[in-house]
């Protein structure tokens, strides 16, 4: 079956402007999730949404959001880009059942503000 | 919500078994082990995962202690593909405040 496919691979834009990221989920997959890269922190968790609703959120600035659709696709969006979000930002698909194997990421926007 | 400790790093021989240690002494008992690898600039790639027994798949075998404060990912015969970044997290059943952690850096050597 299809993996989890995020949209665009690659992206540059201007500090200030804003960005949004697409995340289409494997199929019967409610759950998504997004996590930002950076060399400097790791892995870090920005938030989860199941069936529409964010049901956790990390520790990031407001200028940091997201939505679920009711297809199961994700968005996120930053807006007033800083340097500092440049970073590869990953998607994550579960069936909600956490003994179901967890997580299946998707292969990342590499996003680079100048 | 249980945190995670691994190595920074770690080295094998390629041919060799690679046992990566975890210790999650906090978890609790509806969290499951799951162990994830990262090659450079991927998304992580599932591994493995179990609760309380040891758990067995066509890329690895994972050992749990019996108190479950710490489990060993084990690749039976590591090769030069298997150099990754290891993550070993605790899930917990709703998905909510898990932690990823630094990883470990496998390093397979031929």
């Amino acid at each position: 079956k299809a993996g989890v496919t995020q949209t665009p691979r690659y992206l540059i834009k201007t500090r200030g402007q804003q960005v949004t990221l697409s995340c289409s989920p494997i199929s019967g997959h409610r759950s998504v999730s997004w996590y930002q890269q950076t060399p400097g922190q790791g892995l870090q968790f920005l938030f989860e949404y199941f069936s529409e609703t964010q049901r956790n959120k990390g520790n990031f600035p407001g200028r940091f959001s997201g939505r679920q659709f009711s297809n199961s696709r994700s968005e996120m969006n930053v807006s007033t880009l800083e340097l500092g979000d440049s970073a590869l930002y990953l998607c994550a698909s579960s069936s909600g059942k956490v003994s179901d194997y967890g997580y299946t990421f998707g292969s990342g926007t590499r996003l680079t503000v100048v | 919500d249980a945190k995670t400790t691994q190595p920074p790093s770690m080295d094998c021989a390629e041919g060799r078994a690679a046992n990566l240690p975890c210790n999650h002494s906090t978890i609790s008992g509806n969290e499951y082990v799951y162990w994830y690898r990262q090659i450079h600039s991927q998304g992580p790639q599932y591994i493995i995962h179990g609760l309380k027994n040891n758990e067995t798949n066509e890329m690895a075998s994972l050992i749990i202690t019996e108190d479950r404060k710490s489990s060993t990912l084990i690749l039976p015969h590591a090769t030069l593909r298997d150099t990754a970044v290891y993550y070993c997290i605790a899930l917990p059943y709703n998905f909510n405040k898990f932690y990823f952690g630094s990883g470990t850096k496998l390093n397979v050597k031929p």
